[in-house]
């Protein structure tokens, strides 16, 4: 198994540039979640998803969209960016939605809007 | 707002030293996770303790909650310069959603 797997590694964009981060896993796990990253931040959740076609807002979903048309991905994408949204974004998965499930992260994706 | 956080942000030991690490949280839980990051790269799964549990462990790391405290410990004995990362706890949100909130993390140096 791959595990979970994101591209780009690297992003820079421009102000008002759009992009689509991409998220995959092959371990057929229901949940899925994105996480951006800042420094002194820890992890602060944008989106999670509960299964294909099921999304839900986390604690900093602004300026962010997802979509799950398939268990395996969930896309995050920008539409305008902003230099708020410079940042490291992990995406996550899990078995189930229950809070004891392990979650595995991706490698990231380290984006800088300038 | 954050469930979990963390003290101290960073600790700076010498190899062969144990490290401790703390974690606190707001409301009540029914487990509590610790997650480490390399450097550059996403977190990996360490330890789970659920809150019937007041110590667990694995391998060189023990872990403690105290649910009367809201706050759980992780140790690392003999550490290792290997073991330079960071550590987050991470605890699940109020909501019953799976959703986990992390802290901000204790930031680890082993020097060999």
């Amino acid at each position: 198994n791959a595990g979970v797997t994101q591209t780009p590694k690297f992003q820079v964009l421009k102000t008002g540039q759009s992009m689509t981060l991409q998220c995959a896993q092959d371990m057929n796990h229901e949940y899925m979640s994105w996480y951006r990253q800042d420094p002194g931040m820890g992890l602060r959740l944008i989106h999670y998803s509960v299964g294909a076609g099921i999304t839900d807002q986390g604690e900093v979903p602004n300026g962010y969209n997802v979509s799950r048309s398939t268990t395996e991905d969930f896309p995050l994408r920008l539409l305008s960016a902003a230099p708020s949204q410079t940042s490291v974004y992990f995406c996550a998965s899990s078995y189930s939605i229950l809070a004891a499930d392990t979650q595995y992260f991706g490698p990231g994706t380290r984006l800088t809007v300038l | 707002s954050q469930q979990g956080e963390e003290d101290p942000q960073a600790l700076s030991i010498q190899e062969g030293e144990n490290a401790t690490m703390n974690c606190s949280y707001k409301t009540s839980i029914n487990n509590l996770q610790w997650y480490r990051q390399n450097s550059g790269r996403g977190l990996v799964h360490l330890i789970l303790i659920r809150s019937n549990e007041r110590e667990k462990h694995s391998g060189r790391l023990r872990v403690t909650l105290d649910t009367s405290k809201k706050s759980s410990s992780l140790l690392i004995t003999a550490s290792r310069a290997a073991d330079t990362a960071s550590y987050f706890c991470a605890a699940p949100s109020s909501s019953n959603t799976g959703k986990l909130i992390f802290g901000q993390g204790t930031t680890l140096q082993v020097k060999p």
